[in-house]
């Protein structure tokens, strides 16, 4: 399996500044996914975090609000851009082992806008 | 259509019991079915994965139905430590991983 470790754990911060969320695999992982959470909900996609080329996002995600970094098989970055309120929620880091289809979560990151 | 839909619950069940949560899913291409168990304010951990043939694990029971496109996780003797939410989880072909909303147990001394 493998183990993730998201920092920061919690941030809050004003509404129109950035935070970039960092993501740090303990080994080399096929695919890396940034999900959001809001509270009581399931978790929805933002992006595919693709090693070396540009991330794939879901609908309703682009990359000026959420730009995101994959400089390697083990390293992954989320900047949530211009925040506002509506952007607080967790965001959550995942890694796929290809060899066994199983997904593997960060921590989170807790995210309050003011 | 959403590509997996949950029960969302909650389901309250005293210590003891057997519950059983179901899901269907949309793709009849899908090729990989999981269960993801979420403690409140912690991320998703696998619980287990759910092979066509079905499988168990402890007290926990999965089964793949691919002709009605559903899964289902059986809980036997439900423990006080069963609370949580359990998530549905699709991976049809590719890189993507859909997952349900999510179904609420509470298991009550």
């Amino acid at each position: 399996s493998a183990v993730i470790s998201q920092k920061p754990s919690r941030d809050i911060c004003q509404r129109g500044t950035s935070l970039t969320i960092q993501c740090q695999v303990d080994s080399q992982v096929t695919m890396m996914f940034w999900y959001r959470q809001q509270p009581g909900q399931s978790l929805t996609l933002i992006a595919t975090a693709n090693q070396g080329s540009e991330a794939t996002y879901e609908s309703g995600f682009v990359i000026d609000k959420f730009p995101i970094s994959r400089p390697n098989l083990t390293f992954s970055t989320l900047t949530v851009s211009n925040m506002s309120p509506e952007d607080s929620s967790i965001y959550l880091c995942s890694a796929w082992d290809g060899s066994s289809y199983e997904q593997y979560f960060g921590p989170g990151t807790r995210l309050t806008v003011t | 259509r959403k590509e997996v839909e949950q029960d969302p619950g909650p389901f309250n069940v005293p210590e003891g019991a057997t519950v059983a949560f179901n899901c269907t899913y949309s793709n009849s291409a899908s090729q990989s079915f999981f269960w993801y168990r979420q403690d409140c304010r912690k991320e998703p951990k696998l619980l287990m994965s759910v092979y066509s043939s079905g499988n168990e694990d402890g007290r926990f029971t999965a089964q793949l139905n691919r002709a009605s496109q559903y899964i289902s996780l059986l809980i036997r003797d439900s423990k006080l430590s069963d609370s949580a939410t359990y998530l549905c989880v699709v991976k049809p072909h590719g890189n993507q991983f859909y997952f349900g909303t999510g179904t609420s147990l509470t298991v009550i001394p």
